[in-house]
């Protein structure tokens, strides 16, 4: 059972824009719109930034947006800034199971 | 506000037990479940199961069937994750998560501080 494919690492300079993509299955991602993405800094536990595919919890900056196409879901952070730098996680509803993406990490240049 | 707080944290020796505690505050503990995710050092997210507050209901990954025991006590809104059988490659983080039986895909929200477990001889 694999984790769903996230790219190690990606960067951008501040005021930029960014995407990172989170490659499933016909039988993760791909079946529901139940995908999710995570912020976590180094020592912090995770933090929700979108929820089932594209919606945004209170709080969190409309810079980060989420969408979805077949078996792959997709985080875009706009205008970048300094404290966007983080790991970041996508995770899917799987029927049994949830499933993790291998996390990518964002560099602010 | 809604809150997970997680016990502290913990030293076993190989072939030890670990129970690992999640005391919620802030919103009704039996409208929703928790999730158990773990976080290897320097490694990423692992989803570990999901227990059901309202009725106990649980779902465990597969790769931990048989070691892994998730239970709840509605009287003081707490969960608890049990790891049997400890080896070394079970030294992570163990958090816990507010999740209404999506498995995270939906969300997690919000997530205990997390807890050290750490298995060596």
């Amino acid at each position: 059972q694999s984790a769903l494919t996230q790219p190690a690492s990606v960067s951008g300079s501040p005021g930029q824009s960014i995407t990172i993509s989170c490659t499933g299955t016909s039988s993760d991602v791909g079946s529901y719109n139940l995908v999710s993405w995570y912020q976590q800094h180094p020592g912090k536990a995770p933090k929700l930034m979108i929820y089932e595919v594209s919606k945004r919890p209170s709080g969190v900056s409309n810079r980060f947006s989420g969408s979805k196409s077949g078996n792959t879901a997709s985080l875009t952070i706009s205008g970048l800034q300094a404290e966007d730098e983080a790991d970041y996680y996508c995770c899917s509803y799987a029927g049994t199971r949830g499933v993790f993406g291998g996390g990518t990490k964002l560099t602010v240049l | 506000q809604v809150q997970l707080v997680q016990s502290g944290a913990e030293v076993k020796k190989p072939g030890a037990s670990v129970k690992v505690s999640c005391k919620a505050s802030g919103y009704t503990f039996t409208s929703y479940g928790i999730s158990w995710v773990r976080q290897a050092p320097g490694q990423g997210l692992e989803w570990m199961g999901w227990i059901s507050a309202y009725n106990g209901n649980t779902n465990y990954a597969q790769k931990l069937q048989g070691r892994v025991t998730m239970t709840t006590d509605t009287s003081t809104s707490t969960a608890y994750m049990e790891l049997r059988s400890l080896r070394s490659d079970d030294t992570a983080v163990y958090y816990c998560a507010r999740d209404r039986g999506t498995y995270c895909g939906g969300d997690c929200y919000p997530w205990g501080q997390g807890t050290l477990v750490t298995v060596s001889s």
